[in-house]
């Protein structure tokens, strides 16, 4: 079992909609949740991150984290074709040494 | 500024070579990882470190080696072993402990030629 796993798509969705993108991790220790953007040929960068059971809101993007089962999700609404890219999903987790772990991402493919 | 960099950006190797990739941050963070990217696909982990004069392998760490001398420093060295080296290399780093993400660099592309 991957200790990150995601869809890799590709997931499409229309100008204006609400897209959906999923996580599950498998170790239950984990503690902290991160959602990464990468367009093509350049470096992932960071768009919200989690911490805590529940909803947080940031603009257009909402993360979700609900740890008793074990997923992480980033929702995109109002997608728009600057939004295609892929999405990656990372977590971590306290105590000892620090490892963050990716999922191999979705892509998201909004179509005008 | 506070960063990753890695050089080249651009580097083409001859078959049979090996060819250090670098990748030097100052942001004082203890861990640091080097990731592999193919056309359209994910990151596959290849090593990562989580303190000076120690690592550990990743998903693919056959035919690449990499040391730690320096907290700052983590080049990876792409061997005459890796049988298909063409790809783009992403360095990354994180806080040692606490709660952080991870800063990537701007990426090397390898090609052999």
């Amino acid at each position: 079992q991957k200790e990150v796993e995601q869809n890799s798509g590709p997931l499409s969705v229309p100008e204006g909609a609400i897209a959906s993108l999923n996580c599950t991790y498998s170790d239950r220790g984990s503690q902290s949740f991160f959602w990464y953007r990468q367009y093509s040929g350049k470096s992932p960068e960071l768009i919200m991150f989690i911490y805590s059971n529940g909803d947080k809101e940031d603009g257009r993007f909402t993360a979700q984290l609900n740890k008793a089962s074990q997923y992480v999700s980033l929702l995109i609404r109002d997608s728009q074709p600057s939004d295609s890219a892929t999405y990656l999903c990372a977590v971590n987790k306290l105590g000892g040494y620090q490892k963050v772990t990716f999922g191999t991402g979705t892509k998201l493919q909004v179509i005008p | 500024d506070g960063g990753i960099t890695q050089s080249p950006k651009y580097l083409f190797r001859k078959e049979g070579q090996n060819v250090t990739l670098s990748c030097e941050q100052n942001l004082n963070h203890d861990a640091m990882y080097w990731y592999r990217q193919d056309p359209g696909q994910g990151l596959r982990l290849i090593y990562y470190s989580q303190i000076v004069n120690d690592f550990q392998k990743g998903d693919i760490a056959e035919g690449y080696s990499v040391s730690r001398e320096k907290k700052e420093s983590f080049p990876l060295t792409v061997t005459s072993a890796q049988k298909n080296p063409t790809a783009f290399y992403l360095c990354a780093s994180s806080q040692g402990t606490g709660v952080t993400e991870a800063f990537f660099g701007q990426g090397t592309r390898l090609t052999v030629v």
